[in-house]
C-alpha cells in the first residue's frame, strides 16, 4: 500500500482542465516542502513535472501547475492535450528528520 | 546534460544478492544526491534509497536491512546491492540524481528473481 493516496484514474476531454490530489500526512506532505510530480508514458522512465510543489524545470508545459494544502498536494493540467495521457505519481519527504521519500500509487489520467 | 544507465544481470535466484550499477556522463558525481528507485511490473514507484556525494546514506526503512548504496566517484558511478532477494523483488529498477526529486533517470532495467 502506497503512503499518499492517489485517485485511481482521472479524465478529461481536450481542452479541459483536470486536477489530480495526492493525500499523505502531516509527516510528509503537510510537513515538507519537497512535493514533486512525475509523468510516465507506457514503457518509458517517469519524467519530472513539478517540484518543490509548484516549480516547473526548465522545458514542462506551463499548462502544468503545483500546489498544497494541509497534508494534500495538486497538480493541475489546463488545456489538456492528447499527449498528456500518461500516468502520474506523486511524492514527497517523509518521516521527522528522517527524509525518508514516499510514493504516491499513480493516476491514470485519460484524455477523452 | 547529464545521463544515467544501469547495468547488471537480468535475472538473478532467490536468497542471492542483485547488484547494479548506474553509469554517470555528462555531470558530475559532487554536490548531488544519488538514488534507487524500483518499480514492479504494473505497479507504483518504491524509493529504495539515495547516497549524497559525501558517502552518507538514506535507504527505506522497509529494505535498509539488505540495501547497500555505495559510489565510486573515480569511475563516475555508484550501485545498488540488494541483498536475499525473492520474488518480490522483481521489478524495473531505475538510478537517479537526486534525493527529494528527482530530474534525471535512468532507461530502467528490469530484474527478475526467480530460479
Amino acid at each position: 500500500q502506497s503512503a499518499l493516496t492517489q485517485p485511481r484514474s482521472v479524465s478529461g476531454s481536450p481542452g479541459q482542465s483536470v486536477t489530480i490530489s495526492c493525500t499523505g500526512t502531516s509527516s510528509d506532505v503537510g510537513d515538507y516542502y519537497y512535493v514533486s510530480w512525475y509523468q510516465q508514458h507506457p514503457g518509458k522512465a517517469p519524467k519530472l513535472m513539478i517540484y518543490d510543489v509548484s516549480k516547473r524545470p526548465s522545458g514542462v508545459p506551463d499548462r502544468f501547475s503545483g500546489s498544497n494544502s494541509g497534508n494534500t498536494a495538486s497538480l493541475t493540467i489546463s488545456g489538456l492535450q492528447a499527449e498528456d495521457e500518461a500516468d502520474y505519481f506523486c511524492s514527497s519527504y517523509a518521516g521527522t528528520y528522517t527524509f525518508d521519500v514516499v510514493f504516491g500509487g499513480g493516476t491514470k489520467l485519460t484524455v477523452l | 546534460q547529464v545521463q544515467l544507465q544501469e547495468s547488471g544481470p537480468g535475472l538473478v535466484k532467490p536468497s542471492e544478492t542483485l547488484s547494479l550499477t548506474c553509469s554517470v556522463s555528462g555531470a558530475s558525481i559532487s554536490s548531488y544526491y544519488w538514488s534507487w528507485i524500483r518499480q514492479p511490473p504494473g505497479k507504483g514507484l518504491e524509493w529504495i534509497g539515495y547516497i549524497y556525494y559525501s558517502g552518507s546514506t538514506n535507504y527505506n526503512p522497509s529494505l535498509k536491512s539488505r540495501v547497500t548504496i555505495s559510489l565510486d566517484m573515480s569511475k563516475i558511478q555508484f550501485s545498488l546491492k540488494l541483498s536475499s532477494v525473492t520474488a518480490e523483488d522483481t521489478a524495473v529498477y531505475y538510478c537517479l540524481r537526486g534525493g527529494s526529486w528527482f530530474d534525471s533517470w535512468g532507461q530502467g532495467t528490469l530484474v527478475t528473481v526467480s530460479s
